[in-house]
């Protein structure tokens, strides 16, 4: 499995773009990158998944360089209701096994 | 996702006890998932199953045994709960995709307390 960084914490205002960088030097050819938003006593939820370029939808985009050595979550125009743990997942589509760190707390303040 | 449903919601227990949390699921999904996660920490997965017949120990099986009684149902039972195990227990469900990671959806959570 890819090893997997990415920052403990971030702060943010509202409004802001939020930008999450995940590393993941040792990423196998099959490997996928998913992000996932975690909210306090509640289950994961999937915000967005790529392979390579841009991914982009009514949530979030991801951007993912050529060498895939690393991915950025984007959030636009972040609100209160964003403060959540975000997780970057490395992992091939025929692997099933799901690895969650212990991901990025963002805090969005007024 | 209301799809995914965990009972109990909250349980607290004494060391000894034997304890089940079950998971059902509307979505008609296959693979069915238990987790646990620590204060501050992320997930790890405890058993999974992909099919009515096929069962497979995650990372940390230990101490927790699985049982999938339909495609709908999985339920996770701690045969002899300790107080190491008290944390908040997901359950997750996913379909089978070709040529990409799954994506999995998660349950509200169960918060054990082993006292």
């Amino acid at each position: 499995l890819a090893k997997i960084t990415q920052p403990i914490s971030m702060d943010s205002y509202e409004g802001q773009e939020v930008n999450i960088t995940c590393s993941h030097n040792n990423i196998a050819t099959n490997d996928y990158i998913t992000w996932y938003q975690q909210f306090p006593s509640q289950g994961p939820r999937f915000i967005i998944q790529g392979y390579k370029t841009k991914v982009t939808n009514e949530v979030a985009s991801l951007f993912i360089p050529a060498d895939r050595k690393s991915s950025t979550l984007s959030l636009p125009r972040v609100s209160l209701s964003d403060t959540a743990v975000y997780y970057c997942l490395v992992a091939p589509a025929s692997f099933q096994k799901l690895v969650f760190g212990t991901g990025t707390r963002l805090l969005v303040s007024p | 996702d209301a799809d995914v449903t965990q009972t109990p919601r909250n349980r607290i227990t004494k060391t000894g006890k034997r304890i089940m949390l079950e998971c059902s699921q509307t979505k008609g999904h296959d693979r069915m998932y238990w987790y646990r996660q620590d204060p501050g920490l992320g997930l790890q997965l405890i058993y999974y199953s992909f099919d009515v017949k096929d069962i497979n120990k995650g990372e940390i099986s230990d101490g927790y045994s699985v049982s999938r009684q339909a495609q709908a149902k999985f339920s996770l039972s701690l045969e002899s709960a300790i107080p190491n195990q008290t944390a908040l227990y997901f359950c997750a469900t996913s379909d089978a995709t070709s040529g990409r990671t799954d994506t999995q959806y998660f349950g509200p959570g169960t918060r054990l307390t082993v006292l």
